[in-house]
């Protein structure tokens, strides 16, 4: 079945850090990969989305390159802000139950000023 | 346009009770996913409903759990007879179609806790 990893937190950075955070999946067909951020005690929100191969989303600074030969969808942002302390979902879809998410675990990050 | 509205937001109950959780979906959507959120761990799909009809439960326990999205009103998760174990967030989301390139818009969630 299909399958998403992330890389494990919590990650911790300074104001300003270059960040990344790891994304692999596995699955049947041609998914759609998108990254979720939820912020304390809320729901969800869609920062971005790729639905094919080398599509590149991004939003808010944030970008994610949908890569089919390594099966990755790494999400990064130059210069993180204290705002940006959050907890981080990649997903994908593969269309086999509408539009049915399967999530990573999801990675902590904490900005610090 | 409102978002995914989701009642109650925090919700206590005893073990052996009822507790039913409620999901409006943004105006315009007919699909309606609900997903569980254990504690320190990710999201896990339940159930994916389109109105008046179960199209995907395979991730619903067997027992003790329902879904319903009648054809007026909002879609309600029923879990009977809860268990500490069921103390969980519960999302639900909703899309305006089918399909993997569908974007899912979620609600801010049900915090059940059974004491």
């Amino acid at each position: 079945g299909d399958s998403v990893t992330q890389m494990e937190g919590p990650v911790t950075l300074s104001e300003e850090a270059f960040l990344t955070i790891n994304c692999t999946y596995t699955a049947t067909g041609y998914p759609s990969l998108f990254w979720y951020v939820q912020y304390p005690g809320e729901g969800l929100q869609l920062l971005l989305k790729a639905t094919k191969a080398d599509d590149k989303g991004s939003n808010k600074g944030f970008e994610a390159t949908y890569r089919k030969e390594t099966t990755s969808f790494h999400l990064e942002k130059g210069s993180v802000q204290v705002s940006d302390s959050a907890v981080y979902f990649c997903a994908l879809s593969d269309g086999t139950s509408g539009s049915r998410l399967t999530f990573g675990e999801g990675t902590q990050l904490t900005v610090n000023p | 346009n409102a978002g995914v509205m989701q009642n109650p937001r925090h919700l206590v109950r005893r073990r052996g009770q009822e507790a039913r959780l409620r999901c409006s979906p943004m105006k315009g959507h007919s699909h309606v996913y609900w997903y569980r959120q254990l504690p320190e761990e990710g999201l896990k799909f339940m159930v994916y409903l389109q109105k008046e009809n179960i199209i995907d439960e395979s991730g619903m326990p067997k027992e003790r759990f329902s879904a319903e999205f009648p054809k007026e009103g909002p879609s309600i998760l029923r879990i009977q007879q809860v268990v500490r174990g069921d103390s969980a967030a519960y999302f639900c989301a909703s899309s305006p179609d089918q399909g993997a390139q569908e974007t899912q818009y979620f609600g801010p969630g049900t915090r059940l806790l059974v004491l």
